[in-house]
């Protein structure tokens, strides 16, 4: 079945150093989104992508589709503390809605 | 916020006894979702719903029966709890075929002993 992996696993950065996750899919995907889990809570939307190489831009968060549909990635430019948290993708594959997240990066942040 | 919630949002459980947890919203929403979390693994898809008494199977859905009978309440229910099953679940909901964003609840921490 549909496989959604992510790396890395873990990022500790300094503040002010920038940071990126990436999303692979073992099938090309109708769309990728990403989500921000912070600490304690539960996961808030970030983002949709769609189109094949597609790139959209929130403030200092770059989120970027791959030309076959197959991968994505996220860079954040100089981190801050705010930044802290996990970040998921997910994928749908097909016309389901069944929604596949990959393991997620957590990202922590030192001052 | 999203009108999501779940119940309970904590639960301690025996090996082999049933375990349901409930997610209602209020937004109207065709799709709805039973995620399971853990350490290592992420979100991890257990059924979801694309309306009432129309639910499919997710990535981890043994173990795992789910009920759809109106459009605002989804239940997951865990015939006989095992060790395995403690987790982080959470229920979603999505305005598919439209944004197809995820709106998540707080999350029911479930613990088998």
């Amino acid at each position: 079945g549909q496989q959604v992996m992510q790396i890395p696993q873990y990022q500790h950065v300094q503040e002010g150093e920038d940071f990126t996750t990436y999303c692979n899919s073992s099938t090309t995907l109708s769309n990728i989104q990403w989500y921000k889990q912070r600490p304690g809570g539960h996961p808030v939307f970030l983002i949709q992508l769609v189109k094949s190489g597609e790139v959209k831009k929130q403030k200092r968060l770059t989120f970027q589709f791959g030309e076959a549909k197959k991968n994505s990635s996220l860079h954040i430019t100089a981190t801050q503390t705010t930044d802290v948290g996990t970040y998921f993708c997910a994928g749908h594959s097909g016309n389901t809605g069944k929604l596949i997240f990959g393991q997620g990066t957590t990202l922590q942040v030192k001052p | 916020d999203a009108g999501i919630t779940q119940s309970p949002r904590h639960k301690v459980t025996e090996t082999g006894t049933p375990v349901t947890l409930r997610c209602h919203q209020t937004e109207n929403h065709r799709y709805m979702y039973w995620y399971r979390q853990d350490p290592g693994h992420g979100l991890r898809l257990i059924h979801y719903s694309y309306g009432v008494k129309d639910t499919d199977k997710g990535e981890v859905s043994d173990g795992y029966s789910v009920s759809r009978s109106k459009t605002e309440d989804f239940l997951l229910t865990l015939e006989s709890a095992t060790s395995s099953q403690t987790s982080v679940y959470f229920c979603a909901i999505s305005d598919l075929p439209n944004t197809g964003e995820l709106f998540f609840g707080e999350g029911s921490r479930l613990t088998v002993l």
